[in-house]
């Protein structure tokens, strides 16, 4: 079990450039999320999906889209990266039912120049 | 609107101490609070309380949640300079789905 990878665990944009951070889970979980870490702010959500085709939006969406159309990949894609996106960015997974802690991914550290 | 808030922000002890780390929340339909530890690297799990009263323990560290005064308290005894990491409380509250809410998070270092 390879349980929440994401890729890239660095990247370095310009201001304007778009890219898409990936999230893959090997635990058949139904519910994906992401997150952005910023220093004495905790973890914030941006967005969750609860099964392929189906996602919504968490705190702070503004900047950011996701689609689910398997269960297993969850990519987070910012359109036109701006510096308050400087963060790094976690992904989770998690049953629906059951134990439902989340199992976190080892982040990808953004910085938007 | 809910929130998580957990006290105090920063912790600096010596190896051996014993240390408590609090987590308070304003809920509208309480779900469960997990505890997750934070070194350089994602959060790990460490407990999920859903019934107060109820300690989770494991080796050296212990949890325990109050629904009636609506917090949770993280101990962890003969602290280690390895215990020294970012400690995350987060709750699940029943309008949020299944989405956690988390607090800023306690930073422990625990010096030799």
């Amino acid at each position: 079990n390879a349980g929440v990878t994401q890729t890239p665990k660095f990247q370095v944009l310009k201001t304007g450039q778009s890219m898409t951070l990936q999230c893959a889970q090997d635990m058949n979980h139904e519910y994906m999320s992401w997150y952005r870490q910023d220093p004495g702010m905790g973890l914030r959500l941006i967005h969750y999906s609860v099964g392929a085709g189906i996602t919504d939006q968490g705190e702070v969406p503004n900047g950011y889209n996701v689609s689910r159309s398997t269960t297993e990949d969850f990519p987070l894609r910012l359109l036109s990266a701006a510096p308050s996106q400087t963060s790094v960015y976690f992904c989770a997974s998690s049953y629906l039912t059951g134990v439902i802690e989340q199992y976190f991914g080892p982040g990808t550290r953004l910085t938007v120049t | 609107e809910d929130k998580v808030v957990q006290s105090p922000l920063s912790l600096v002890v010596h190896e051996g101490d014993t240390v408590t780390l609090n987590c308070s929340y304003e809920v509208t339909n309480f779900r469960s609070l997990l505890w997750y530890k934070q070194e350089k690297k994602a959060p790990t799990f460490l407990f999920m309380l859903t019934s107060s009263g109820i300690e989770k323990k494991s080796g050296r560290l212990s949890s325990i949640l109050d629904k009636k005064e609506l917090f949770s308290i993280l101990n962890i005894t003969a602290t280690q300079t390895g215990d020294s990491a970012i400690y995350l409380c987060a709750v699940r509250f029943s309008n949020s789905g299944y989405a956690l809410n988390f607090g800023k998070g306690t930073s422990l270092l625990v010096t030799p």
